[in-house]
């Protein structure tokens, strides 16, 4: 299996702050991941597709970068409504793998 | 665009088989597309569970393989997961989605299943 690892795994910020979460692979995935965003009691919804598509509809403060074993998530002015748990997805092999998330919540 | 809904019991005892149905709206489950289970306990992380194509063919996770059957119904445009033996470990928002090449979305809404007595 692809173990999938995010940093860090909570963070506090602040409205306005640029984040940048980090998601590693335990082996090479291309470019086939995604980046979701889960708020409490909700389904996630994906922001990003292949590492570094902006999903329709989504703010373009959202933005991902990577390939292979390293991807970033970046926002690049966090607002009150981006306070959510953020995961990764690898879809490269099965079975598919999840990150085990990062927390942003308010400092 | 496509919407998907699960639907099932909510409580099932232990030992029991846990069932759900995710109903595809806006979009056919014969489309080029896969059909995911993603499961997640709570307070926890996320899970995938497997997937199925319209074909028949399934892919599921090593961790669940012996438990867990996938099975489409092209007539009413909804797969299904079944989950045999379970436990307390299986209590979990069960989600629907779809998936392609380019990863899984849109999700279904999520839904509670308690494994107790």
């Amino acid at each position: 299996d692809i173990q999938m690892t995010q940093s860090p795994s909570s963070l506090s910020a602040s409205v306005g702050d640029r984040v940048t979460i980090t998601c590693r692979a335990s082996q090479g995935i291309r470019n086939d991941l995604g980046w979701y965003q889960q708020k409490p009691g909700k389904a996630p919804k994906r922001l990003i597709y292949a590492a570094s598509s902006l999903q329709s509809g989504v703010p373009s403060r959202f933005s991902g970068s990577g390939s292979g074993t390293e991807f970033t998530l970046t926002i690049s002015s966090l607002q009150p409504e981006d306070f959510a748990t953020y995961y990764c997805l690898q879809h490269n092999s099965y079975p598919r793998t999840f990150g085990p998330g990062t927390k942003v919540d308010i400092k | 665009q496509v919407q998907l809904q699960e639907s099932g019991p909510g409580l099932v005892k232990p030992s029991g088989t846990l069932s759900l149905t995710c109903a595809v709206s806006g979009g056919s489950i014969s489309s080029s597309n896969w059909w995911s289970w993603v499961r997640q306990p709570p307070g926890k992380g996320l899970e995938w569970i497997g997937e199925i194509y319209h074909s028949g063919s399934t892919n599921y996770n090593p961790s669940l393989k012996s438990r867990v059957t996938i099975s489409v119904d092209k007539s009413k445009n909804q797969f299904s997961l079944k989950l045999s033996s379970v436990t307390a470990a299986d209590t979990a928002v069960y989600y629907c989605a779809r998936s392609s090449v380019a990863g899984t979305n849109p999700w279904g809404q999520g839904t509670l299943v308690t494994v107790s007595s």
